[in-house]
């Protein structure tokens, strides 16, 4: 099977600071396209940010940012200036380009403290 | 825009018994896709659905089933349910090939 690994079950991190979640993956695949989701505690899925396999800059949203590096297989979250409501989990996903199905990760689950 | 919408959002169902989950996607999108989370699978894919037909499959039992009607909407089926089919149950929405997949609330299935 082709695995997506999160290798930190919690973070911790102050408001107003920055934090960086881990994901690597497992893929034998040449095109495929990276995501991370948002899953606050009320259980709805919020897509926060792509990255394509072909893409070659770092994809960034507002606060989110990655940090891509396709000969490791990692694609790692940066979520800067952390706020009180970005406690919630996280999931890191992969799916083959011409596929909707989504290969999850198991999670990180984020605590800012004010 | 409405979101994805499903229903119901809870239930509390009894083993042995079926149950319907409904999903209706985003106005214009085509493809639903259907995922279980649980405390000790995490998220998995039952199935997708393009233009009322499956287009891939989970690995999952034959209990589970789903259909797609010519609107787009979305239902999945469980019959003779078990205890492990408690469960988060979330339908995504998307345009073909499109990037992102919108999902729904949820429902939340309590087998007892």
């Amino acid at each position: 099977a082709q695995k997506i690994t999160q290798t930190q079950p919690g973070m911790f991190v102050q408001e107003k600071e920055a934090v960086t979640l881990d994901c690597t993956y497992d893929t034998s695949d040449q095109s495929y396209g990276l995501f991370w989701y948002k899953q606050p505690s009320s259980g709805e899925m919020i897509f926060l940010i792509y990255q394509g396999s072909y893409d070659e800059q770092n994809a960034t949203e507002g606060r989110y940012s990655l940090n891509f590096q396709k000969a490791r297989k990692s694609t790692n979250l940066v979520i800067s200036a952390s706020q009180l409501g970005d406690s919630a989990m996280y999931f890191c996903a992969r799916r083959n380009t011409g596929f909707q199905k989504l290969v999850f990760g198991t999670g990180t689950r984020l605590l800012v403290s004010p | 825009k409405a979101g994805v919408t499903q229903t119901p959002r809870y239930l509390i169902k009894t083993r042995g018994q079926q149950v319907t989950l409904s999903c209706s996607p985003i106005s214009g999108h085509r493809s639903v896709s259907w995922y279980q989370q649980t405390p000790g699978q995490g998220l998995q894919f039952l199935f997708e659905y393009f233009s009322e037909t499956q287009r891939n499959k989970g690995n999952f039992p034959g209990r589970f089933s789903g259909r797609q009607f010519s609107n787009s909407r979305s239902e999945m089926n469980v019959s003779t349910l078990e205890l492990g089919d408690s469960a988060l149950y979330l339908c995504a929405s998307s345009l073909d090939q499109g990037i992102e997949q919108y999902f729904g609330p949820g429902t939340r299935l309590t087998v007892t």
